[in-house]
């Protein structure tokens, strides 16, 4: 079945690197996504890397995928007090047409 | 903002009665799912429609149903509630080959 893993917490220094880590365990995973959620707010899409690919680099964001050990994380860069928020990794068979099944979620929070 | 509407944002009401939650997809998304975030069970998927049938079924209980219109608004109907229904509740719409864009949310308290 369908499984997606992440740690529950972390906390860094604001302009530190943030690393979240998530695995899955579906091998025929396809999308791979990762959604932000701040305190009373809807999921914001932040980015989704295609299985064939290793690395998406956006601004701020790098996202690494190792697909042998099912291992996907975020890096964001120079991290900012308004990046405090859970980020939730979510994985699909195919992007638009099937639903997501998401991780609990990692709590991030920023000490300035 | 992602183009999804959910409304109300909130909701409170009792033990034994029935509530409809409204979701408008983003201009154009024909694909409509709904999802259940509680603090013991996650981000749960409930249903999805598309183009106004039902596609696939997950967590859903049989006290709840959903349908969508054919302007593509969608409605989750929650009935005989219980305590351990209230929940935030998320729609979430797409197109093929797009990612899911999520609404807000309606927070639903069971008193």
């Amino acid at each position: 079945g369908e499984d997606v893993e992440q740690s529950l917490f972390l906390s860094v220094r604001e302009g530190d690197s943030s690393v979240i880590n998530c695995t899955y365990t579906d091998s025929s995973s396809t999308y791979l996504y990762w959604y932000k959620q701040e305190p009373g707010a809807g999921l914001q899409l932040l980015t989704y890397i295609f299985s064939n690919m290793d690395m998406k680099q956006d601004q701020r964001l790098t996202v690494l995928l190792n697909k042998k050990d099912k291992h996907l994380s975020l890096r964001i860069a120079d991290t900012q007090t308004g990046d405090s928020a859970i980020y939730f990794c979510a994985e699909s068979k195919d992007t638009g047409r099937r639903a997501l099944t998401f991780g609990s979620g990692t709590r991030l929070q920023v000490q300035p | 903002d992602s183009g999804v509407t959910q409304t109300p944002k909130h909701l409170i009401t009792a033990t034994g009665q029935r509530v409809t939650l409204r979701c408008s997809p983003r201009s154009g998304d024909l694909s409509v799912y709904w999802y259940q975030q509680s603090l013991d069970q996650g981000l749960q998927f409930l249903i999805q429609y598309y183009n106004g049938e039902e596609r696939a079924k997950g967590n859903i209980l049989e006290r709840f149903s959903a349908q969508q219109f054919p302007d593509l608004h969608s409605e989750l109907n929650l009935s005989s509630l219980e305590l351990g229904d209230s929940a935030l509740y998320f729609c979430a719409s797409s197109v093929p080959n797009s990612p899911l864009h999520f609404g807000n949310g309606t927070r639903l308290t069971v008193t």
